[in-house]
């Protein structure tokens, strides 16, 4: 069974710049998360789909961020438009959901964006 | 918010030896998970241990939830183990966000 993927691996985009993450959770994951972490940060939570709907975004920095999960399965993270401060590690979780939140999140390969 | 705090920072050993990891968390959880983050940056989980002891191959882990511990053993490291070991802990709550918190990571060199 394939794991959460994440594409692109690698972007470097300039300040300004519009970048879009995606995510592809586990097959038959209900719940997926995007995380990141910045340069000499711990990873931070931002936010947590339940199929197609939002259910906790309290981690989102500010309004240049944008995720989407259309039809509850692929995810997209949209940064417009870039600012330095944006760059580091952003990773995708899923998890299986079966209404308890007594389960395992399995981490992506992560998406390292630098914004020059 | 709950402060999750691991211990050593960072961690040298010679290759075959034994180690422990600790993992400190100030409130309590409904999910507490190991990871390994390999050279390549990706998150391995090792343990989903909200409580209790789990063992696979040369590494253990234990949660004590009352005493807001957990520790990861490694036994006969091998350099193939090398690389930031993370604690990360959801906690307890009934808003139904399962938002994992993370803690700095213990960064582990096994050297031949």
């Amino acid at each position: 069974e394939a794991g959460v993927t994440q594409f692109p691996s690698h972007s470097v985009i300039e300040k300004g710049q519009t970048v879009t993450l995606r995510c592809d959770p586990i097959s038959g994951h209900d719940n997926l998360y995007w995380y990141r972490r910045v340069m000499g940060k711990e990873i931070k939570f931002l936010l947590h789909f339940v199929k197609e709907s939002k259910q906790d975004e309290s981690g989102m920095p500010n309004n240049r961020f944008l995720a989407e999960r259309t039809g509850g399965t692929y995810s997209t993270l949209k940064v417009q438009p870039a600012e330095l401060e944006d760059s580091g590690v952003y990773f995708c979780a899923s998890s299986l959901g079966q209404g308890a939140s007594q389960e395992t999140q399995y981490f992506g390969p992560g998406t390292r964006l630098l914004v020059l | 918010g709950i402060q999750v705090e691991q211990s050593p920072p960072d961690l040298i050993l010679q290759e075959g030896a034994n180690s422990t990891l600790r993992c400190n968390f100030s409130d309590s959880v409904n999910n507490l998970q190991w990871f390994h983050q390999n050279p390549w940056g990706q998150l391995i989980n090792l343990f989903y241990i909200p409580s209790g002891t789990k063992q696979n191959g040369r590494l253990s882990a234990t949660t004590v939830a009352t005493e807001r511990y957990s520790l990861l053993y490694i036994s006969s490291s091998q350099t193939t183990d090398s690389g930031v070991y993370f604690c990360a802990v959801e906690p307890y709550s009934g808003a139904g966000s399962y938002q994992l918190t993370f803690g700095k990571g213990t960064k582990l060199s096994v050297i031949p």
